[in-house]
């Protein structure tokens, strides 16, 4: 089975500043996609980005971008200039091909943004 | 945002009884997942569905079984609920198409057993 690991339970920003969140995975695929979904207190999961692992250049949406390393297979999550409504947990995700698309998540980060 | 509709919302039952969450997708997707969402797990899947009367298990299937009679509609049974199937329980769906296969979330039903 395929692991993702979040190592950082929790986080916190000023407004308007920038934050990282780390995710690393491991798997033997080749061909795979990598995610990162926000839930907000709403308890609603909401895709904020997603990466296909044959493309070398980053994702980006709006003031979200990732940093893909594929061979050190880690997928970090950049948001900018941080909002208040981007407090939140964050779950990294990955989907291979093999076994009807699945999803392996991470076990989040909390995400708190400070006034 | 996708047409996936969870029902119950909430639920609250007792140790022994059986359980049924319905998923309900109005997108035609082919794909359909069920999850359950326990701190310091992230979300596991328990079982998921490749077309109607296709399914197959997840990381944690034990006690669970699951039924696809219509593309719409996927149904999660708890035969008979333990404690340890207290939880917040994610259906979601995606389908093959010419970019990743995203997955798209219900809005979760929290399940409490005593």
């Amino acid at each position: 089975a395929q692991t993702v690991t979040q190592s950082q339970p929790e986080m916190s920003v000023q407004e308007a500043e920038t934050v990282t969140l780390s995710c690393t995975y491991d798997t033997s695929e080749s061909n795979y996609y990598l995610f990162w979904y926000k839930q907000p207190p709403s308890r609603q999961m909401i895709l904020v980005i997603r990466q296909e692992a044959y493309k070398q250049q980053n994702a980006t949406e709006n003031r979200f971008s990732v940093n893909f390393q594929k061979a050190a297979k880690s997928f970090s999550l950049k948001i900018s200039d941080s909002q208040l409504g981007d407090t939140a947990m964050y779950f990294c995700a990955f989907m291979g091909r093999v076994g009807g698309n699945q999803f392996y998540f991470g076990t989040g980060t909390s995400l708190t943004v400070i006034p | 945002d996708a047409g996936i509709t969870q029902s119950p919302r909430h639920k609250v039952t007792e140790t022994g009884t059986p359980v049924t969450l319905r998923c309900h997708q109005t997108e035609n997707h082919r794909y359909m997942y069920w999850y359950r969402q326990d701190p310091g797990h992230g979300l596991r899947l328990i079982h998921y569905s490749y077309g109607v009367k296709d399914t197959d298990k997840g990381e944690v299937s034990d006690g669970y079984s699951v039924s696809r009679s219509k593309t719409e509609d996927f149904l999660l049974t708890l035969e008979s609920a333990t404690s340890s199937q207290t939880s917040v329980y994610f259906c979601a769906i995606s389908d093959w198409g010419g970019g990743p296969d995203t997955q798209y979330f219900g809005p979760g039903t929290r399940l409490t057993v005593l």
